[in-house]
């Protein structure tokens, strides 16, 4: 089953605004990761966040986790049209208890910013 | 530091050709990672590498699809017949360690088309 979901699925707002987008995902994790990918583009690694950790920031990024409700936000502050892009988090795949050292990739949300 | 790079960018070919996509890993990393991306199913890990030794190829989706890694510097995948379901978006990405330890470099892929 896939381990991390985005939601929501798009998302459009103008330029200035902030932009939310959450993530929850099934089994235990050591790790979750945020990506983006540009149109035509290879994903770009943007934050990592450790189980242990509940928040984290970089720039304009907000990163929360909530262990007890395997969920994840991203938080974009006063967004720019440069961060049209799809966003992914990303977590450990297990297999029963063993992690299996492979990355599961959510479907991602679509930011459209408007200038 | 130059990033992944794949090669080619865009492949168009008909049904039934061999196909051969290429990467080169950032310099230094231990893991290279195949993925395909489709609009129906995401993005997919096809097949991992460490030290060059393929670790877990269960998500190569047939027999038909095979790929290697001669050297830490190189990987290609190979689709042999294509078949038109083969058309998506691959690609590679490197990193230093498994799972969600660590970052994944993703290079902009390569867009193929089977006619």
């Amino acid at each position: 089953s896939q381990q991390g979901e985005e939601d929501p699925q798009a998302l459009s707002i103008q330029e200035g605004e902030n932009a939310t987008m959450n993530c929850s995902y099934k089994t235990s994790i050591n790790n979750l990761q945020w990506y983006r990918q540009n149109s035509g583009r290879g994903l770009v690694h943007l934050i990592l966040i450790r189980s242990n950790e509940r928040e984290k920031h970089s720039g304009r990024l907000r990163v929360t986790l909530d262990t007890s409700k395997k969920s994840s936000s991203l938080l974009i502050t006063a967004s720019r049209a440069a961060d049209t892009a799809s966003y992914f988090c990303a977590t450990d795949s297990f297999h029963g208890s063993s992690n299996t050292g492979k990355l599961i990739f959510g479907q991602g949300t679509t930011l459209q910013v408007k200038p | 530091d130059a990033g992944v790079i794949q090669s080619p960018r865009h492949e168009v070919t008909e049904m039934g050709q061999e196909v051969t996509l290429r990467c080169k890993p950032i310099s230094g990393h231990d893991y290279l990672f195949w993925y395909r991306q489709t609009m129906m199913r995401g993005l997919e890990l096809l097949i991992y590498f460490n030290n060059n030794v393929p670790i877990d190829d269960s998500g190569m989706p047939e027999d038909r699809f095979s790929a290697k890694m001669p050297n830490a510097s190189f990987s290609t995948l190979k689709i042999q017949p294509s078949e038109p379901r083969d058309s998506a978006v691959y690609f590679c990405a490197s990193s230093q360690g498994k799972g969600s330890n660590q970052p994944q470099h993703f290079g902009d892929g390569t867009r193929l088309s089977i006619l």
